[in-house]
Parts: structure tokens; C-alpha cells; sequence
């Protein structure tokens, strides 16, 4: 089945306590992108990547870092998450072929305490 | 910036009858209009999509319709059912600016059988 997947689904951590957040897709999409959805601010960009080593930052990519070593898989990094970034994140993945939406992974809900 | 509005923020519609989602754009380079519905505790989907060259793209109950003179852009559902109740965003995106993707605060639909 085609998906995107993330790991894990529910975090709880407390600030400053590094973590990492997996997301993989089966599709050999070469985007793939992060955002946060907020009550009232919608879905906001945080990274995204057009492939293999090539990154850029979206609209709130403070306190985040990503990677993309393989095309599969693009990692979210909170190097010392604190409470604002308390969210539900989300990885998405698309073809490079303009004019395609996003196939959206599931979500991870983060609480940082 | 750039930004997309959309109206309205809730909408309760009884089982049978139609529903329509209002959105406006501020960025004229955008060409790629997307729609995604996102049921409690899961990813966005994306239901339909049309480009800047066509006005109007209809996938059975589903309709979406494009003035770009206005930047205006709306999603239509006929015959309304339960299972369409979600949250509705729209996005737009432009070739020109890579993997720009600007979504819009959401509309939450009800659907009353």
C-alpha cells in the first residue's frame, strides 16, 4: 500500500530532551516536506526537501532541523524541544511534477513539557 | 505575504443538501489549487485538485471551480452524507516558488442526517 509513515504516533517529552521524529513514504516521491497544525493557525510549513541532500526551510523552521540521506526517509530533529512546539506534525511526500498534491503521513501528536 | 483565506470556518448542512467552501488568494504566481479533507485523527487527503489553465473540475459529488481573475477558488459538494463530515482545507501553490504550499485556516463540515 502506498503511505507515508511516521513514528511515532504520540510523544511526550520534557524541554531540552533531543528527539527525533521518522517519516518514510513507499512512493519514490522525490518531495517530501514537514509541517505543524495548530487550533486557529492551520498547517504550517516547517522543512521540506526536493530530494536526496537538498533542503530547504518553510515558514516556521525555527528549532527544527531535518535531513534527507535517502530518498525514502526525512527525519524531523527537535535538538532541545520546549513547550511551544508542542503540536500534531505531519510528513508529507509528493512527485516533483508540479501540479501534484501532497500524500500525507498520519500525524504525531508532541507534547513537551 | 502571501496567504490564502477561507470561508466559512464552521458549516453545519442538513444530509442531502450542498455544501460550498469559499477560498481567496493573494499570490497571482499561483497555479496549482489543491483540496484536502482531514477526518478526526488522521492525515489530510487530498479530494481534488485543478490547475490555473481550467475554471471548473467535477469528480462525482466533488466540484471545484477557479476565477483567477478574482483569485477566488471554491469546493462544492452535492448530495451530502455523513461520511463527508472533516475538515476541509484549501492550499495554493506556485511553480515558481518550489514546494510553496500556502493552506488555508480550514472549514469544519457537518453533515446532519
Amino acid at each position: 500500500e502506498a503511505q507515508v509513515t511516521q513514528n511515532p504516533r504520540y510523544l511526550i517529552t520534557v524541554t531540552g530532551k533531543k528527539l527525533t521524529v521518522t517519516c518514510s513514504q513507499n512512493m519514490n516521491h522525490e518531495y517530501m516536506s514537514w509541517y505543524r497544525q495548530d487550533p486557529g493557525l492551520g498547517l504550517r510549513q516547517i522543512y521540506y526537501s526536493m530530494n536526496v541532500e537538498v533542503t530547504d526551510k518553510g515558514d516556521v523552521p525555527e528549532g527544527y532541523k531535518v535531513s534527507r540521506k535517502e530518498k525514502r526517509n526525512f527525519p524531523l530533529i527537535l535538538e532541545s524541544p520546549s513547550p511551544n512546539q508542542t503540536s500534531l506534525y505531519f510528513c508529507a511526500s509528493r512527485p516533483a511534477s508540479s501540479g501534484y498534491g501532497y500524500t500525507f503521513g498520519s500525524g504525531t501528536r508532541l507534547t513537551v513539557v | 505575504g502571501e496567504n490564502v483565506e477561507q470561508h466559512p470556518s464552521t458549516l453545519s448542512v442538513q444530509e442531502g443538501d450542498s455544501a460550498v467552501i469559499k477560498c481567496t488568494y493573494s499570490d497571482s504566481a499561483s497555479n496549482y489549487f489543491p483540496w484536502y479533507k482531514q477526518e478526526l485523527g488522521k492525515g489530510p487527503q487530498l479530494i481534488i485538485d485543478i490547475r490555473s489553465n481550467v475554471g471548473e473540475k467535477k469528480d462525482q459529488r466533488i466540484a471545484v471551480t477557479l476565477n483567477k481573475t478574482a483569485k477566488h477558488f471554491s469546493l462544492h459538494i452535492t448530495e451530502t452524507q455523513p461520511e463527508d463530515s472533516a475538515v476541509y482545507f484549501c492550499a495554493a501553490s506556485s511553480a515558481t516558488s518550489y514546494d510553496k504550499v500556502i493552506f488555508g485556516p480550514g472549514t469544519s463540515l457537518s453533515v446532519i442526517p
